[in-house]
């Protein structure tokens, strides 16, 4: 089954302490992209890849970190979580990055 | 950069009914996306128009695009209870991103 995967759905951390959220595709999609969803804010995206090895910043990218050594995975890396970082996060990834998005089931981001 | 905003931002409608939710945005673009999200999960994908079409169907779900208003439609007819849900509106632009808006809410009332 064509499926986005992201781990763990919720997760509740403490300001500082370095987490990573791992999103893989099985679909053999070149584009990844990482979005935070707020109330009231829609989604923002955070960072994006158009390949291996070739990621880029988006809209929100501060306190984030991400990388693409294979294909079918693009961690999301917290490098030192603060409360503002709380949110819902959801990973992405298409053939192209003008075409259909395929979503994870999301991320429950709780920094205390 | 957001780019498509939806409107309105919410819309409660007897089953049955049609809904109707509307979609600008600011510059050009090549494509227009419509997606579902239930209840905090993931979006889903319905329906993608591109900038040369102008309308476009799907079941019960048709969209229009109107390029020289930077605007779009989505209307759900013989709307049901599982149609409960937030629609988003995403645009490209020249910068590989694809932008979301903040959504309308869907309430479908038995």
């Amino acid at each position: 089954e064509a499926q986005v995967t992201q781990n763990p759905r919720y997760l509740i951390t403490v300001t500082g302490k370095k987490l990573t959220v791992t999103c893989s595709q099985n679909m053999n999609h070149e584009y990844m992209s990482w979005y935070r969803q707020d109330p009231g804010l829609g989604l923002r995206q955070i960072y994006y890849s158009m390949n291996v090895e070739v990621t880029d910043k988006g809209d929100v990218p501060e306190g984030y970190k991400v990388s693409r050594k294979e294909k079918r995975n693009f961690p999301l890396i917290l490098e030192s979580p603060s409360p503002n970082q709380t949110s819902l996060y959801f990973c992405a990834s298409s053939s192209d990055s003008y075409e259909k998005l395929f979503f994870g089931s999301g991320t429950q981001l709780s920094v205390l | 950069s957001q780019q498509g905003e939806e409107d309105p931002q919410a819309l409660s409608i007897q089953e049955g009914e049609n809904a109707t939710m509307n979609c600008s945005y600011k510059t050009s673009i090549n494509n227009l996306q419509w997606y579902r999200q239930n209840s905090g999960r993931g979006l889903v994908h319905l329906i993608l128009i591109r900038s040369n079409e102008r309308e476009k169907h799907s079941g019960r779900l048709r969209v229009t695009l109107d390029t020289s208003k930077k605007s779009s439609s989505l209307l759900i007819t013989a709307s049901r209870a599982a149609d409960t849900a937030s629609y988003f509106c995403a645009t490209d632009g020249n910068d590989y991103k694809l932008s979301f808006g903040a959504g309308t809410t869907v309430t479908v009332r038995a």
